[in-house]
């Protein structure tokens, strides 16, 4: 089962700050937190992972609270291609880890 | 750079027949890895490559189900004797460290 909740979707207006959260309260202190997205029709694109410090990259940032149960991935100005599924994966640190997906925040993004 | 394909993109089973997925990973990358993502779900692990090595193979559902890295590049998924549950996405993904970069996906109908 997948170590992670999320809602089952949102929606953001274009050109907006989109939040993804997600509780992963039972997080192991060497496990990371990473971010994929599915477009329609598209295999997984990797975002963004951390183990415990905020973290930015060209496509988001992520948050992480300092307990580590919580995060929110930020998509800061959200535009129509964004329109995706969000997964939140908790998994460990090396290239072995296989990812265990939930189902994921569908994120619509409209005009 | 060249990304993940698969091959083929969409393929058409008769139930009982026998198919075979290929996957082309990144060049240069040791971990190879196999979803199957049934519709409306997120994707699920089935196998683990480590150059030619299988290391995890918990995931597949069934004796039915072979994979094979001969030669630590390509893979193939062989599936015997298909059956209509069958019926999904079949992702691949590479990896050189921590993220995995996720092929286009083999949609397998069975009918």
């Amino acid at each position: 089962d997948a170590k992670t909740t999320q809602p089952p979707s949102m929606d953001c207006a274009e050109g907006r700050a989109a939040n993804l959260p997600c509780n992963h309260s039972t997080i192991s202190g060497n496990e990371y937190v990473y971010w994929y997205r599915q477009i329609h029709s598209q295999g997984p694109q990797y975002i963004i992972h951390g183990l415990k410090n905020n973290e930015t990259n060209e496509m988001a940032s992520l948050i992480i609270t300092e307990d580590r149960k919580s995060s929110t991935l930020i998509l800061p100005h959200a535009t129509l291609r964004d329109t995706a599924v969000y997964y939140c994966i908790v998994s460990g640190a090396d290239n072995t880890d296989k990812l265990i997906f939930g189902t994921g925040t569908r994120l619509q993004v409209f005009p | 750079g060249a990304g993940v394909s698969q091959s083929p993109r969409y393929k058409v089973a008769k139930r009982g027949q026998d198919v075979a997925l290929r996957c082309d990973p990144i060049s240069g990358h040791v971990s190879l890895f196999w979803y199957q993502q049934a519709l409306g779900q997120g994707p699920e692990f089935l196998t683990y490559f480590q150059n030619e090595a299988q290391l995890d193979k918990s995931g597949l559902p069934s004796d039915r189900f072979f994979a094979e890295r001969p030669e630590g590049s390509v893979s193939t998924l062989k599936i015997q004797r298909t059956q209509q549950e069958d019926s999904a996405v079949y992702l691949c993904a590479s990896s050189p460290s921590r993220s995995q970069y996720f092929g286009p996906g083999t949609r397998l109908l069975v009918l």
